[in-house]
């Protein structure tokens, strides 16, 4: 039982250039999410999707791009990678909306 | 705009006592509250919830009260054991879900 797969777990980047950070579930979860999460801060939503082939902005969405394909794929791109999107970002699923999450691992991206 | 605050960073106890973990939040249109169990180097786990029509939900030695007129609610763990430390994170959904910023709960033996 894989439940939420991220890849890659660590990324170092340069100034400008850009990614893609990979979610997998295999739970058949309609809703999927990708969070950042930042030391006194919390996790903070970036963008979310309801169902495959959609997508919405949350809290923090400037800088990424998100595109839900499949059902079971969430992925998540930076464009241009600044430093301040330097942080541990977590994606997650679940069967409804607003109910318990399952999270993948995270993956520890630095921008130098 | 924190919504979801746990204004305290961290917080120790002794094996076999209680921990109490507490969260506010400011949005009245909150109505499902969680909170979740994270260790390190891995993704935060879903522990127990309570919906806003209900004022406490026990699950073995986890409790969840919730104060809807103070916008408050805290978690018990009665008995605590040196295996519940870890980082606490509180979550409220409206069904957007926010979360608060962590309590690192360490539990000495």
């Amino acid at each position: 039982n894989a439940g939420v797969t991220q890849t890659p777990k660590f990324r170092v980047l340069k100034t400008g250039q850009s990614m893609t950070l990979l979610c997998a579930q295999d739970m058949n979860h309609e809703y999927m999410y990708w969070y950042r999460q930042d030391p006194g801060m919390g996790l903070r939503l970036i963008h979310y999707s309801v169902g495959e082939g959609t997508t919405a902005k949350g809290e923090v969405p400037d800088g990424y791009n998100v595109s839900r394909l499949k059902k079971q794929n969430f992925l998540l791109g930076l464009e241009s990678a600044a430093p301040s999107q330097t942080s541990v970002y977590f994606c997650a699923s679940s069967k409804i909306q607003g109910g318990g999450y399952t999270f993948g691992s995270g993956t520890r991206l630095t921008v130098v | 705009d924190q919504q979801v605050k746990q204004n305290s960073p961290s917080l120790s106890v002794q094996e076999g006592r209680i921990s109490i973990l507490n969260c506010d939040y400011t949005n009245s249109m909150f109505d499902y509250f969680l909170w979740y169990k994270k260790y390190p180097a891995e993704g935060p786990t879903f522990l127990i919830s309570i919906s806003s029509i209900k004022d406490k939900n026990e699950d073995g030695r986890f409790t969840v009260f919730l104060n809807k007129s103070a916008k408050h609610l805290s978690l018990h763990i009665v008995p605590s054991q040196p295996g519940d430390s870890a980082v606490y994170f509180c979550a409220a959904s409206s069904p957007d879900m926010r979360f608060g910023a962590g309590t690192r709960l360490t539990v000495k033996p």
